[in-house]
């Protein structure tokens, strides 16, 4: 079985400070996606990276995914209050039967206060 | 364009009756996820379907649980009997192809008394 491990848990800061959220695994993945939930919503995609060492930037957020496939990281700088919500990673299978099937991590609860 | 929609949005049922949830996914997509999330646990994969067919249901909890994908424009997750512990928010998720990017419905918050 996959395992992702996703910390920390709960993260609470105030608005403008940076931010590093991690998520590691033993496994290799051929995909490593990070998704932001809101109360009452689904999951929504944020970025998919595919290549070890690839570091992909969306605006204020920075995704890095590891050289060996195995782990991730989502940094934010300047975070705002906009930015709260559930952080979730989720690795996508490498091989076998179970193809391109996700596991997740637990998730960060991220508070940003003004 | 429509997103994954998910019926009802929200359940409340006693234990022991039959819970049904429903799923549209996007037009077009080939794979189907149902996923159960709780505090405890986090987001859990219960089956997936590619081309409407089962791929992997290794995540059903058990007997009670059960999902059918009759056409690609719908699926149906079933619990019977239902039980209490099974209170959680269930989403529904579709995707292009297996391993592409999922897309989530909004999810259906059911609560067994």
């Amino acid at each position: 079985t996959q395992l992702l491990e996703q910390s920390p848990q709960f993260l609470s800061i105030q608005e403008g400070e940076n931010l590093t959220v991690y998520c590691n695994s033993s496994s290799v993945f051929s995909s490593l996606q990070w998704y932001r939930q809101e109360p009452g919503e689904g999951p929504v995609l944020l970025v998919t990276v595919v290549t070890g060492g690839e570091v992909k930037k969306l605006k204020r957020l920075t995704f890095q995914f590891g050289d060996a496939r195995k782990d991730s990281s989502l940094h934010i700088t300047a975070a705002q209050p906009g930015d709260t919500g559930l952080y979730l990673c989720a690795g996508a299978n490498a091989g076998g039967t179970s193809y391109g099937k996700l596991t997740f991590g637990q998730g960060t609860i991220l508070t940003v206060h003004p | 364009d429509a997103g994954v929609i998910q019926s009802p949005r929200h359940e409340v049922t006693e234990m022991g009756q039959e819970v049904t949830l429903r799923c549209k996914p996007i037009s077009g997509h080939n794979s189907l996820f149902w996923y159960r999330q709780t505090m405890m646990r986090g987001l859990e994969l219960l089956i997936y379907f590619n081309n409407n067919v089962p791929i992997d249901d290794s995540g059903m909890p058990e007997d009670r649980f059960s999902a059918k994908m009759p056409n690609a424009s719908f699926s149906t997750l079933k619990i019977q009997p239902s039980e209490p512990r099974d209170s959680a928010v269930y989403f529904c998720a579709s995707s292009l192809a297996t391993g592409q990017p999922q897309h989530f419905g909004d999810g259906t918050r059911l609560s067994i008394l």
